[in-house]
């Protein structure tokens, strides 16, 4: 059965700072991975999804890294603004199986 | 235009009761999901169908029963209402599924379901 699991589950950091979020699965055979962003009250927004065969995908501020073998997803905000404040979710598989979330807050 | 839209938004309840969820989504996708999001925050698959068919069914208790009467829709109806379903659920669209896994997932608002 898929587990994933989210690292931290909490991170507060001052505007500017460039900063990663981690998320590790327990099943390699994946198809891809998600990450999404969930604001308070409101449903999740797709960032990034990167296919199983592919490495990383890029878009603006964000990148997202996949390393299939090792089960681990990293993914990288630059420059952070207090408007990347959301709950980041990844989510894995054809069951898709979400992680906890790491909340961020980014403080102006 | 919203591409994945559910009603309603809110829903107050008491134990016992029957209701439903219904969720369109505009997009042309093939295939449509419910996520469960429990008070921690946890989301949890619960149903997934692909151009109508059942394809993902998790262990939910036999109470939820999704329909699908054509494949922009798919709606959630629950009988007999109890505490613990109180959540917040969410439905979701994408381009494609099946064992070899999902394309970019489309969420709705969600809709917080509470049970008195």
């Amino acid at each position: 059965k898929q587990e994933v699991t989210q690292i931290p589950a909490a991170l507060s950091v001052p505007e500017g700072e460039n900063l990663v979020l981690n998320c590790s699965f327990t099943d390699s055979a994946i198809y891809n991975l998600q990450w999404f962003r969930q604001d308070p009250g409101k449903g999740l927004t797709s960032l990034l999804l990167i296919q199983s065969s592919q490495r990383e995908q890029t878009s603006g501020r964000l990148n997202a890294s996949l390393d299939k073998s090792s089960g681990r997803s990293t993914l990288y905000i630059a420059a952070s603004q207090p408007g990347d404040s959301a709950t980041y979710l990844c989510a894995v598989g054809s069951r898709l199986t979400f992680g906890e979330g790491t909340q961020l807050t980014v403080n102006p | 235009d919203t591409a994945v839209s559910q009603t309603p938004k809110y829903l107050v309840t008491q134990m016992g009761n029957d209701k439903s969820i219904k969720c369109e989504q505009n997009l042309g996708h093939d295939t449509m999901y419910w996520y469960k999001q429990d008070s921690k925050k946890f989301l949890k698959i619960m149903f997934s169908y692909n151009n109508k068919e059942l394809i993902i069914n998790e262990t939910v208790p036999n109470r939820f029963s999704p329909k699908s009467p054509d494949k922009a829709h798919l709606n959630l109806h629950i009988n007999s209402l109890e505490l613990g379903d109180s959540a917040v659920y969410f439905c979701a669209s994408s381009p494609f599924s099946g064992a070899g896994g999902t394309g970019e997932l489309f969420f709705g608002e969600g809709s917080r379901l509470t049970v008195l």
